[in-house]
């Protein structure tokens, strides 16, 4: 089954303790982003990545890191959360979106609170 | 804003009824994706509509681009509790190289 896995689900932390949150898919695909959802705010991108080794910055990366050594996996690092961070993350992939836009596969999401 | 702005923020109706949920946006676009979230839980893709495209349908649903009035649509026909869901727009533009802007969405209530 074609999908996008996201581990934790859930995740409660406190201020300034690292955290990683996973993401893989299993579509081959080249793109790959990471969201956050915030009420009133909508989705915000906050890093993507075109393909292997190839990472740029969303409109809201300050605080996150991510890397993609694989083409499957992309995971998202927060190395000293704090409390603003607490939101719900999405990743999702796609074909490389190019120009023209591909639609996107999401994941389930991770409720992450820092307190 | 570049994102799309989603009109209405809220709309609830009877189960049978039409649904029509708007986005308006202000530069130019690639292509334009509605996609649907329940409560807490992943976007799922409904349907794409590119540039130069005015109208698509995907089972009950129909979307329409008007791209002089840099408007969309996205009607759901004969509407089923079951399509209770927040449904949000997002825009590919023509310089971001394929990254979506989403809209802040329309909370969809679809009383049986």
């Amino acid at each position: 089954e074609a999908q996008v896995t996201q581990n934790p689900r859930y995740l409660i932390t406190v201020t300034g303790k690292k955290l990683t949150v996973t993401c893989s898919q299993n579509m081959n695909h080249e793109y790959m982003s990471w969201y956050r959802q915030d009420p009133g705010l909508g989705l915000r991108q906050i890093y993507y990545s075109m393909n292997v080794e190839v990472t740029d910055k969303g409109d809201v990366p300050e605080g996150y890191k991510v890397s993609r050594k694989e083409k499957r996996n992309f995971p998202l690092i927060l190395e000293s959360p704090s409390p603003n961070q607490t939101s719900l993350y999405f990743c999702a992939s796609s074909t490389y979106a190019g120009t023209s836009g591909y639609e996107q596969y999401f994941g389930p999401g991770t409720r992450l609170t820092v307190t | 804003s570049q994102q799309g702005e989603e009109d209405p923020q809220a709309l609830s109706i009877q189960e049978g009824e039409n649904a029509t949920m708007n986005c308006s946006y202000k530069t130019s676009i690639n292509n334009l994706q509605w996609y649907r979230q329940n409560s807490g839980r992943g976007l799922v893709h409904l349907i794409l509509i590119r540039s130069n495209e005015r109208e698509k349908h995907s089972g009950r649903l129909r979307v329409t681009l008007d791209t002089s009035k840099k408007s969309s649509s996205l009607l759901i026909t004969a509407s089923r509790a079951a399509d209770t869901a927040s449904y949000f727009c997002a825009l590919t533009q023509s310089n971001q190289g394929g990254k979506l802007i989403f809209g802040q969405g329309t909370e969809l209530s679809v009383k049986p």
